[in-house]
């Protein structure tokens, strides 16, 4: 299957602070790619989703300034979380969706751990 | 709104038995149901999926079953083995190609060797 990779696999920051999270795809170009929030022990569930060169879809509820989704080319997608609070910490995983194979099934990366103390 | 229900919570099984994982779902527009395996600590790998027009579909020890009229989905795991242990997801969503995915609660699997 597609490789879709995340950076970094884990990350600390205090609180009020910005992080950043990379989503690459690493052998397909990926027209969509979408961003999943997991709480411990909990299922994932979708914050949104980016099309290349516009602007993401925010499910109900995500605060659109808080995320910030970039979509800036085929392979790679950003989250950033700006102004960090405790309550943000949680497991975050992309996944990315490409249209140059047969299925379009869309591919998972391996998650980044965001701890904010 | 919970739209894909999973169960159980949670399943310990022997080695060697059959683990089953149940899901429901209400949304009639759904038309992709994959299963997803996921260990602690990483992303969600996907196992196998189905589409509504077939009722059951096999690869390896992995088998879903499908009742469209029930709007049911299950996975069985047969000859369970200790490295099955993890958590499983049921998943549903509008469109063929798998994305934007509603996720069930999650079911963690024990087989005990």
């Amino acid at each position: 299957g597609a490789v879709v990779s995340q950076h970094p696999s884990w990350v600390i920051c205090k609180s009020g602070t910005s992080v950043k999270i990379e989503c690459r795809s690493l052998d397909f170009q990926a027209t969509t790619m979408f961003w999943y929030r997991q709480f411990p022990k909990q299922s994932l569930m979708l914050m949104a989703t980016s099309n290349e060169g516009s602007k993401a879809t925010y499910e109900q509820g995500v605060e659109k300034d808080k995320f910030l989704i970039n979509h800036a080319s085929l392979t790679l997608s950003t989250l950033t979380v700006t102004s960090a609070h405790p309550e943000d910490s949680s497991f975050y995983i992309c996944s990315a969706r490409t249209t140059n194979r047969g299925n379009t099934e869309a591919f998972f990366g391996q998650g980044t751990r965001l701890t904010v103390v | 709104q919970q739209q894909v229900k999973q169960s159980p919570q949670s399943l310990i099984v022997q080695k060697g038995g059959i683990s089953i994982i149940n899901c429901a779902y209400e949304n009639t527009a759904f038309d992709y149901f994959p299963w997803y395996q996921q260990f602690p600590g990483k992303g969600p790998a996907l196992l196998i999926a189905i589409r509504p027009d077939v009722s059951e579909k096999k690869e390896g020890r992995f088998t879903i079953s499908f009742n469209k009229s029930a709007k049911q989905f299950s996975l069985h795991i047969m000859d369970s083995q200790p490295g099955d242990s993890a958590t499983y997801f049921c998943a549903a969503s509008p469109e063929t190609s798998g994305s934007r995915l509603t996720f069930g609660e999650g079911t963690q699997l024990t087989v005990n060797p």
